[in-house]
């Protein structure tokens, strides 16, 4: 079945650094890529659209130019956390489609630590 | 209210069904999907259902939709201990929205 990867799985960063976090579709091409957020014992939150060749679509309250979000191609996603914070600390997850199919994928998620 | 709702906890024992309800409230959603996370993992996708079909089975999984009523059911037969989990009732509007999930159903079976 249709794969998609996630990488690190794991990050733990001081305050005030840079943390990228990559999306790859394996086996099939994405136009549009998801962000969610995910708090312990709580539901998946999106946090923006990504859009391959044009900006991403973010959702109201996400800032965006905290959540740096790059689709430079069919297959590849990224999204960079800028001069994180310990709020940012959190479960980042991506997610995929096939273009034009119904099935969306998961990453199996970054657990991000900010210190 | 929520726009995807479901009860946060199952118990069931080892072998028996387990029924997982959701209500979700746009009567415009294509597709309605269950998706499996184990702790500290990604979703996996258990199964979709589209709009307009009443039930899906895959195996021991069963989906059931009542459009009129927006409530979608996972019905697992036979329920094993490695089905431990939670389990996310999601709608997708449009045919490349995002999904729109509930809090997540914590299923937990017992030996």
């Amino acid at each position: 079945g249709a794969v998609v990867s996630q990488h690190p799985s794991r990050v733990i960063c001081k305050s005030g650094t840079s943390v990228k976090i990559e999306c790859r579709s394996l086996d099939f091409q994405a136009t549009t890529m998801f962000w969610y957020r995910q708090f312990p014992k709580q539901s998946l939150m999106l946090m923006a659209t990504s859009n391959e060749g044009s900006k991403a679509t973010y959702e109201q309250g996400v800032e965006k130019d905290k959540f740096l979000i790059n689709h430079a191609s069919l297959t590849l996603s990224t999204l960079t956390v800028t001069s994180a914070h310990p709020e940012d600390s959190s479960f980042y997850i991506c997610s995929a489609s096939p273009t034009g199919g119904e099935k969306l994928f998961f990453g199996s998620g970054t657990q991000l630590s900010v210190l | 209210g929520e726009d995807v709702e479901q009860s946060l906890f199952l118990s069931v024992r080892e072998g028996d069904s387990s029924v997982i309800n959701c209500t979700y409230t746009d009567s415009s959603s294509t597709y309605l999907y269950w998706y499996k996370q184990e702790p500290g993992a990604g979703l996996q996708l258990l199964t979709y259902i589209f709009s307009n079909m009443d039930m899906k089975q895959d195996q021991r999984l069963t989906v059931l939709l009542n459009k009129k009523d927006k409530h979608l059911s996972l019905r697992i037969a036979d329920t094993q201990t490695g089905d431990s989990a939670i389990y996310f009732c999601a709608e997708r509007r449009g045919s490349q929205g995002n999904l729109i999930f509930g809090k997540g159903t914590k299923l937990s079976v017992k030996p």
